[in-house]
């Protein structure tokens, strides 16, 4: 069965430092990966995806995540971070072939001045 | 640019009650999907559709009826609600392509109380 899981429930960094907000999947086929960001009160906007190509891939507002297959996993990275990026970060992951998207808990990301 | 509207935003309802959720969209996406957030949980898929007419199960369809009457309107209807109903409900939808890959704009939520 699919499944996802984002092991820290909460992650704190300093404005400017780089971020990290991790992700490991499992599947039986070849994953698709996907971040989304939901800000206080509102819906989820979709930051970037894994389909296939490059193990890293470059998504919104200065947001990328590498791919590693090996590892299973599809962290989420951000060379400097900025006050505005604190958000809940959700990770998702379909198999190339089930429609259906699993999610997993979220990550409160959380950047101090 | 209205995008995904959900309508009511907040709603309290007494145990076995009947209410539904409204969702509209005006992009003239195919595809329309319900899910609920629940505290320490991902978002778990209610309810989907691929087009006016066709509706499917997702994952926790229990207690929850779907219909797709037009393109724009996807409304979630609580037969009778349980305090276990007490969620954020989010309404998504995407053009057939854009699902097939996982892009999928969401509405602000509606936020329901079962007491």
């Amino acid at each position: 069965a699919q499944s996802v899981a984002q092991p820290e429930d909460q992650v704190n960094v300093a404005e400017g430092n780089p971020l990290t907000v991790k992700c490991t999947y499992s599947v039986s086929g070849n994953p698709y990966l996907f971040w989304y960001v939901q800000y206080p009160n509102r819906g989820l906007q979709f930051l970037l995806k894994y389909i296939t190509g490059d193990n890293l891939v470059k998504g919104s507002y200065g947001f990328e995540a590498e791919f590693n297959k090996s590892q299973t996993s599809f962290h989420l990275k951000k060379p400097s971070a900025l006050v505005s990026d604190s958000a809940l970060y959700f990770c998702a992951v379909r198999e190339d072939s089930n429609y259906q998207l699993i999610w997993g808990a979220g990550t409160k990301l959380i950047i101090k001045p | 640019n209205a995008g995904v509207t959900q309508t009511p935003k907040f709603q309290v309802l007494k145990t076995g009650q009947s209410m539904t959720l409204q969702c509209a969209q005006d992009m003239n996406h195919e595809y329309m999907s319900w899910y609920r957030q629940d505290p320490g949980m991902g978002l778990r898929l209610i309810h989907y559709s691929v087009g006016a007419g066709i509706t499917d199960q997702g994952e926790v369809p229990n207690g929850y009826n779907v219909s797709r009457s037009t393109t724009e309107d996807f409304p979630l209807r609580l037969l009778s609600a349980a305090p276990s109903q007490t969620s954020v409900y989010f309404c998504a939808s995407s053009s057939l392509a854009a699902a097939n890959t996982g892009e999928l704009f969401f509405g602000e939520g509606s936020r329901l109380t079962v007491l």
